[in-house]
């Protein structure tokens, strides 16, 4: 299966621009970049996705590196609320859960 | 909009009971997804289903089995509780078959506890 590779934590202040890395050097040209992120007792959230090129939507931006082996999720401008565990996920055509399958995220602590 | 609803949303079993949970998916989906999260850990895939088929099977136990049925809804059975069955389960559903470009909604999860 392939595989991610992301920070255990990083830190960040409110209102700040927040990068948050992920390594996938053995993706391959099907496989999707998703990255998903869980609140504390809640469920994981959808937060964007991406093949090749970069992504913005409401929550966040996806920046995809030219050769794929690794992106950035980009949050603008973090709020307190953006506290939570992100995952990078990589959606592989035939892995287990459709691809759907959690690793070890980063966790993301939000300073006032 | 709509939501995936689970129940119940607290589970308090004894050892060497039963519990059924529920999954119930945004309408129109198809594809269910079951995760179990111990605590302080990531979710683990168990199990999902397509148009009522299981499609993949992950680390789920001979003691837990599972069906999604003909109104797309889902129930998790997990017999013959053991200590470690302690955990968060969520539920998610999707759009789709093997879909890689598209995403999953996730429950807000049944905490089991087992004493």
């Amino acid at each position: 299966d392939a595989k991610t590779t992301q920070p255990n934590s990083m830190e960040s202040n409110e209102e700040e621009p927040v990068h948050l890395p992920c390594n996938h050097s053995t993706i391959s040209g099907t496989d999707y970049i998703h990255w998903y992120r869980q609140l504390p007792s809640q469920g994981p959230e959808y937060v964007i996705h991406g093949l090749t090129s970069n992504v913005n939507n409401r929550m966040a931006s996806l920046a995809i590196a030219e050769d794929r082996k690794s992106s950035t999720l980009i949050l603008h401008r973090a709020t307190l609320r953006d506290a939570a565990v992100y995952y990078c996920i990589l959606r592989v055509p035939g892995g287990g859960a459709d691809g759907l399958t959690f690793g070890k995220g980063t966790h993301l602590i939000i300073q006032p | 909009a709509a939501g995936v609803i689970q129940s119940p949303r607290h589970l308090i079993k004894e050892k060497r009971e039963t519990a059924t949970l529920k999954c119930y998916p945004i309408p129109r989906h198809d594809t269910v997804y079951w995760y179990q999260q111990g605590p302080g850990q990531d979710p683990q895939f168990l199990i999902s289903f397509y148009e009522k088929m299981q499609s993949d099977k992950g680390s789920i136990p001979d003691r837990f089995s599972a069906q999604q049925f003909s109104d797309y809804h889902s129930e998790l059975n997990m017999s013959s509780l053991e200590l470690g069955d302690s955990a968060l389960y969520f539920c998610a559903s999707s759009l789709g078959f093997r879909r890689m470009n598209t995403e999953a909604f996730f429950g807000q999860g049944t905490r089991l506890t087992v004493v």
